[in-house]
């Protein structure tokens, strides 16, 4: 599976987009992205994946880089409610998730 | 109710001791997975099964067990419980196919004296 670089934190000011990058420079051709996020004292919940086109969906969206070594997940505009640590996941096993450290966001009211 | 549940949500226990952590879930899944989560670092993967007759082994299984009873259950146990595996444990289950979200329950805080 592919290795995944992502900031260890980052701020954001509520209402304000946030991008969260993250490195996979070893992605495969077959490696689908995979983002999650984990709220405070809960268990991880999906978020978004892509696998060379950008997307959207209700929370989030999704930018894959052309060479596909990198990609950002954008938070329109963040609240409070989405602080959290979020995770960067390339698999191409379907449903063998390897989580890294993540990225800890943090919104500032 | 909640789609996924973990019982018990906290448990406290003492070196040597067996223990048996245990996963449902109502979203008619067949695939379940056991995670482990350190302090301050991501989840890692314990054991998966794509279905009752299907178990495999992840990411360290070492001095860990599971048995997946019906569809609906799955069960990690701790033959012999050691401080080290002090941590927050995670179910979850995702549906047959890849790149299907998985859905996590709220998870099992175990404490190792």
């Amino acid at each position: 599976d592919a290795k995944t670089t992502q900031p260890n934190s980052m701020e954001s000011n509520e209402e304000e987009p946030v991008h969260l990058p993250c490195n996979h420079s070893t992605i495969s051709g077959t490696d689908y992205i995979h983002w999650y996020r984990q709220l405070p004292s809960q268990g991880p919940e999906y978020v978004i994946h892509g696998l060379t086109s950008n997307v959207n969906n209700r929370m989030a969206s999704l930018a894959i880089a052309e060479d596909r070594k990198s990609s950002t997940l954008i938070l329109h505009r963040a609240t409070l409610r989405d602080a959290a640590v979020y995770y960067c996941i390339p698999t191409n096993t379907g449903n063998q998730f390897y989580f890294g450290t993540g990225t800890s966001l943090t919104v500032i009211p | 109710d909640a789609d996924v549940t973990q019982t018990p949500r906290n448990r406290i226990t003492k070196t040597g001791k067996r223990i048996m952590l245990e996963c449902s879930q109502t979203k008619g899944h067949d695939r379940m997975y056991w995670y482990r989560q350190d302090p301050g670092l991501g989840l890692r993967l314990i054991y998966y099964s794509f279905d009752v007759k299907d178990i495999n082994k992840g990411e360290i299984s070492d001095g860990y067990s599971v048995s997946r009873q019906a569809q609906a259950k799955f069960s990690l146990s701790l033959e012999s419980a050691i401080p080290n595996q002090t941590a927050l444990y995670f179910c979850a289950t995702s549906s047959t196919g890849p790149y299907n979200e998985q859905f996590f329950g709220p998870g099992t805080r175990l404490t190792v004296l």
